[in-house]
């Protein structure tokens, strides 16, 4: 296993479309999250799963975004009508136990909207 | 959303210098963590806390949970061009399983 894997890595868009993202985390990590990084800024939490089951939710993710992670294994990101203020890196890491090993980050997803 | 501050927000040090950075809360957390995100990557994890008091080494780097719980601290020691870079905090309040992030200090060595 060779870490979190995040694709693609950069994705340019024109406002209004919608785009995926996809998130592999190491195998044995039972929780996933997102967390959304603009230029200058630290991560900020989006959603978090255990196993399938998404536990928290932040404001930040209004209704136009959607997360799953359908079988406990790969999340998917999905953000609907996209806005220029959704340009950002999107970030995905993954645990077995985050308050005793952290999380291990993936590479992201650079999303720009024009 | 909430971010821990991170002082100083960047610096510029001379090869071989010690370098000391901070983290700051108005929230009580009961693990904090240490981050290096380098351009275009997802931030690699360096130390990990997990009592106030705590002082805890990786290297070169040396990291404290403050006794107050409110704060944390690293250190670089003898720093090399290798340590440019962001580095973030991170807390995580008692009760819940996710990591509040700082606002990063942006390192830059003179070599």
């Amino acid at each position: 296993d060779t870490g979190v894997s995040q694709d693609p890595r950069h994705k340019i868009t024109k406002r209004g479309q919608n785009v995926t993202f996809r998130c592999d985390p190491i195998s044995e990590h039972n929780r996933l999250y997102w967390y959304r990084q603009t230029l200058g800024q630290g991560p900020e939490f989006l959603t978090y799963f255990q196993n399938e089951a998404q536990l928290e939710k932040s404001r930040l993710l209004s209704d136009r975004f959607s997360a799953e992670r359908p079988k406990g294994s790969f999340s998917t990101l999905e953000i609907q009508r996209t806005e220029q203020g959704d340009s950002a890196m999107y970030l995905c890491a993954s645990s077995s136990d985050p308050l005793v090993y952290g999380y291990t980050f993936g590479s992201g997803t650079r999303l720009t909207v024009v | 959303g909430q971010q821990l501050n991170q002082s100083p927000q960047s610096m510029f040090i001379q090869e071989g210098e010690d370098v000391s950075m901070n983290c700051t809360s108005s929230s009580i957390f009961n693990t904090w963590l240490w981050y290096k995100q380098d351009p275009g990557e997802g931030p690699v994890l360096l130390i990990a806390l997990y009592k106030a008091g705590e002082l805890t080494s990786n290297g070169r780097l040396t990291a404290q949970f403050g006794i107050t719980r409110k704060d944390s601290f690293l250190n670089i020691s003898a720093s090399i061009p290798s340590d440019v870079g962001i580095y973030f905090c991170a807390g995580q309040k008692l009760g819940t399983y996710k990591y509040i992030f700082g606002t990063g200090t942006r390192l830059k060595v003179l070599a």
